[in-house]
């Protein structure tokens, strides 16, 4: 029962253009939700978060949008530059809770 | 300041065979966890750790067991490996387990079962 989707394993766009990176959820008992990066043979790493009582978040290039009626968030990322390429997580969690439940992820590929 | 490490990097094991991964993490973290990776599943947590000597079951626990003897390190079990154990482990730590707490992963453990 996956309660975090992404259901675009994969994304291509050029340098300078923005990413916009898709995730959709089951459980309306979630409040936070949190985007990592992943290089090859790396581990994931923290990019941006957003609470539930938000509907936007920004950190530079980087913002999260949140539609709770939805149960959708995105990530949008402006411009997109070629270092950004990797694969992209989004995560979910109940605010009081340990059990943090992972997307399976979209690669971005940002082109030269 | 190596951040949270794992052992080893790589293993192959035969069908039932036993081993233990650790991981180490020297920021002091108070949490710990355990995931493991497979193609088209994102991340599952296996087991993890609000303190030095206490564990506690995640989504995927069957199969795996852990321990926290010491704050710095979380190690995972497999009493007898399986082929459906065949996956990409991480561990991670972090400061709290509440809220929109960040978590620091390794680099992994790709483990294969034959």
């Amino acid at each position: 029962d996956q309660q975090v989707k992404q259901n675009s394993p994969s994304l291509s766009v050029q340098e300078g253009r923005i990413s916009i990176l898709n995730c959709d959820y089951t459980n309306s008992m979630f409040d936070y939700f949190l985007w990592y990066k992943k290089y090859p043979a790396e581990g994931p790493t923290f990019l941006i978060s957003i609470s539930s009582i938000k509907d936007k978040n920004e950190d530079g290039r980087f913002t999260v949008f949140l539609n709770k009626s939805a149960k959708h968030l995105s990530l949008h990322i402006v411009p997109s530059q070629p270092g950004d390429s990797a694969v992209y997580f989004c995560a979910a969690s109940v605010g009081n809770n340990n059990d943090m439940r992972f997307g399976a992820g979209t690669r971005l590929t940002v082109k030269p | 300041n190596a951040g949270v490490t794992q052992t080893p990097k790589f293993r192959v094991l035969k069908t039932g065979q036993s081993m233990t991964l650790l991981c180490a993490q020297d920021m002091n973290h108070e949490y710990m966890y355990w995931y493991r990776q497979d193609p088209g599943m994102g991340l599952r947590l296996i087991h993890y750790s609000v303190g030095e000597g206490t564990t506690a079951k995640g989504e995927v626990p069957d199969g795996y067991n852990v321990s926290r003897l010491k704050k710095q390190n979380f190690l995972l079990g497999l009493e007898s490996a399986a082929p459906s154990q065949t996956s990409v482990y991480f561990c991670a730590s972090s400061v709290t387990g509440f809220g929109d707490y960040e978590q620091y992963f390794g680099p992994g453990t790709r483990l294969t079962v034959t």
